[in-house]
């Protein structure tokens, strides 16, 4: 059962463009989102959440869009860096009933200088 | 910045053999995780420890896994019997537990069983 996706698994932008990951959720008892970059052999390093009591949080180059209806959230990174290139796994939890943390299959963003 | 730390880096072991997978998390942290990655795939969920108990596991964590704070600092991982199969990067993480937070991941331990 996978309770959040990610459903492309690679992508490709041009340094200085916005790079768009996707993550799509099913657990209506979700209410806070994540996004964790992750380079090899590393752990994930935190980069960016919401709750879901906003519908947008900016920090830096990177923002995140969260449409509860939809059950889809966005990261946003402007302008991309070749030094952005990483998984980015987005990840889910409840505030409720529930300690652990889900996490998708992740996108391979690579920014092509 | 506190950092999670861990123990070894690599592991490589024997089928059958057990290994134990040691963390320290960051100091003021109280809640402890374990997650695994098998190469290529998502980052899984085995098993998350708060007041010196599993509060939640998924079914990987079988009979065969188990946790322990032993003292005031570390977090372990034992896999009694390991199987080709538990072959994955294993990462610790922690987090704070005054609300909704981040977690805090490790650098991971990749464990290899031949």
């Amino acid at each position: 059962d996978q309770q959040v996706k990610q459903n492309s698994p690679s992508l490709s932008v041009q340094e200085g463009r916005i790079s768009i990951l996707n993550c799509d959720y099913t657990n209506s008892m979700f209410d806070y989102f994540l996004w964790y970059k992750k380079y090899p052999a590393e752990g994930p390093t935190f980069l960016i959440s919401i709750s879901s009591i906003k519908d947008k949080n900016e920090d830096g180059r990177f923002t995140v869009f969260l449409n509860k209806s939809a059950k889809h959230l966005s990261l946003h990174i402007v302008p991309s860096q070749p030094g952005d290139s990483a998984v980015y796994f987005c990840a889910a939890t409840g505030t409720s009933g529930t300690y652990k943390y889900i996490f998708g299959t992740g996108t391979r963003l690579k920014v092509l200088a | 910045e506190p950092e999670v730390t861990q123990t070894p880096s690599h592991q490589v072991t024997q089928m059958g053999q057990e290994v134990i997978l040691r963390c320290v998390p960051i100091s003021n942290h109280l809640y402890f995780y374990w997650y695994r990655q098998i190469l290529g795939q998502k980052v899984e969920f085995l098993v998350s420890f708060y007041n010196n108990e599993i509060s939640e596991k998924s079914e990987i964590f079988d009979d065969q896994f188990s946790v322990e704070r032993p003292d005031g600092s570390n977090f372990t991982l034992k896999i009694r019997s390991t199987k080709l199969e538990d072959s994955a990067m294993y990462f610790c993480a922690s987090k704070d537990g005054t609300g909704i937070e981040k977690l805090f991941f490790g650098s991971g331990t990749q464990l290899s069983v031949l």
